[in-house]
């Protein structure tokens, strides 16, 4: 199993540029998210999809869209693209079953995005 | 969810136990305390979970005080290959939920030859 893959892994963008980000898993986990993160900080989520078809907004939504057509797969899309969104992208699954508490998330290698 | 701090920063010598510490005073009845570190600029990795027990896995132990306003992160000998940013987060586990995880600034643990 490659477990979590992300397209591109680096991409270097001028502002107002649109690109999609594409995220695939082939552990058939229901959930999957997508986050970013800046130097030195923490991730934070921007959005993510509880299954097929469905997608909610995370704690940092603002110019990006996403989309879940296929189980396994979730689509970031940077409609115009601002050198704010200069960030490394995480997108993780995790599978709907499980032990009590478990949480476990699979992270993908990540993409390097810059905004110029 | 309930907020965690951890000191930013550790060293631990090669071979000894590693003891990273995690404060969750505002930690409610239906939150759990996860452990996730990043090698270098890797994606996150799951290490460990727990809710009021203490909890051992191959990679790690969990210590969780009686209160649960605090934990450890143990790791019982530590390699190089441990040094990464190890994350302390408290989140509901509901059915009805994202099951999102809020990351902080973790800390950094060095593992020194």
């Amino acid at each position: 199993n490659a477990g979590v893959t992300q397209t591109p892994k680096f991409r270097v963008l001028k502002t107002g540029q649109s690109m999609t980000l594409l995220c695939a898993q082939d552990m058939n986990h229901e959930y999957m998210y997508w986050y970013r993160q800046d130097p030195g900080m923490g991730l934070r989520l921007i959005h993510y999809s509880v299954g097929e078809g469905t997608t909610a907004k995370g704690e940092v939504p603002d110019g990006y869209n996403v989309s879940r057509l296929k189980k396994q797969n979730f689509l970031l899309g940077l409609e115009s693209a601002a050198p704010s969104q200069t960030s490394v992208y995480f997108c993780a699954s995790r599978s709907s079953t499980g032990t009590s508490g478990y949480n476990e998330q699979f992270f993908g290698p990540g993409t390097r995005l810059t905004v110029l | 969810d309930a907020k965690t701090t951890q000191p930013p920063s550790m060293d631990c010598a090669e071979g000894r136990a590693a003891n990273l510490p995690c404060n969750h005073s505002t930690i409610s009845g239906n939150e759990y305390v996860y452990w996730y570190r990043q090698i270098h600029s890797q994606g996150p990795q799951y290490i460990i979970h727990g809710l009021k027990n203490n909890e051992t896995n191959e990679m790690a132990s969990l210590i969780i005080t009686e209160d649960r306003k605090s934990s450890t992160l143990i790791l019982p000998h530590a390699t190089l290959r441990d040094t990464a940013v190890y994350y302390c987060i408290v989140s509901p586990y509901s059915g009805a939920g994202s099951y999102q995880l809020t990351f902080g600034k973790g800390t950094k643990l060095s593992v020194i030859p």
